[in-house]
């Protein structure tokens, strides 16, 4: 089956850094993303893996293990702002031409001053 | 950047009514559009994906002729849910892709907050 692991919830003190890890079982990958979304919000991109590796993007991080079946999302020099839920999700392949992304629950990101 | 709108933001209608969700993406051609439907503290659950000039494939347990979706053309799809009931009452987002372009990414619209009373 299809399944995407990620905490439920995580604290951090503004100005810290925090890992939110995400682990996942799929049928066939081909690409993991990390996004956020506001309360009544739409989810905004945030970083997309396909390739083993970090991808660094200003404050904010993306690491992935495909042999692991495994993503961090390393976000840094917090800001209240970055309180919000975030979503992993994994685009696992139906057919060659088509496939589906798979959603985690979220994390819920509480920021504390 | 890419940006996909969707219309109404908010709609609240009566049970047995059916209602129109307007997706579209304005500044790139959407070859593929999904349906999403997320319900309080839950994840997004894929309710189908619509390839332009074809029929949309739904996801099991989602009724293809409950919500209907059109993507007619290139910048528009439309998921009509009819006969709504209140447990249809839910946020409904759109998200659009360009493959055409070599990138996978997903860009999301700003979600429909459906309620039926």
């Amino acid at each position: 089956g299809q399944n995407i692991d990620q905490p439920t919830e995580m604290t951090a003190t503004e100005g810290a850094i925090v890992q939110i890890n995400c682990t996942y079982q799929t049928s066939g990958f081909n690409g993991l993303f990390w996004y956020q979304q506001h309360a009544g919000e739409a989810p905004t991109f945030l970083s997309y893996n396909v390739l083993d590796g970090l991808e660094e993007k200003g404050r904010f991080s993306s690491f992935l293990s495909r042999s692991k079946g495994y993503s961090y999302l390393l976000l840094k020099e917090l800001q209240m702002k970055d309180s919000a839920p975030y979503l992993c999700a994994v685009r696992a392949s139906k057919t060659a031409s088509n496939y589906q992304l798979i959603w985690g629950a979220g994390t819920k990101l509480i920021i504390k001053p | 950047g890419a940006v996909v709108s969707q219309h109404p933001s908010r709609v609240i209608c009566k049970s047995g009514t059916s209602v129109k969700i307007e997706c579209r993406s304005l500044d790139f051609q959407a070859t593929t559009m999904f349906w999403y439907r997320q319900f309080p503290k839950q994840s997004l659950m894929l309710m189908a994906t619509s390839n332009e000039g074809s029929k949309a494939t739904y996801e099991q347990g989602v009724e293809k002729d409950k919500f209907l979706i059109n993507h007619a053309s290139l910048t528009l799809s439309t998921l009509t849910v009819t006969s709504a009931h209140p447990e249809d009452s839910s946020f409904y987002i759109c998200s659009a892709q360009n493959r055409d372009r070599g990138t996978d990414t997903q860009y999301f619209g700003p979600g429909t907050r459906l309620t039926v009373l």
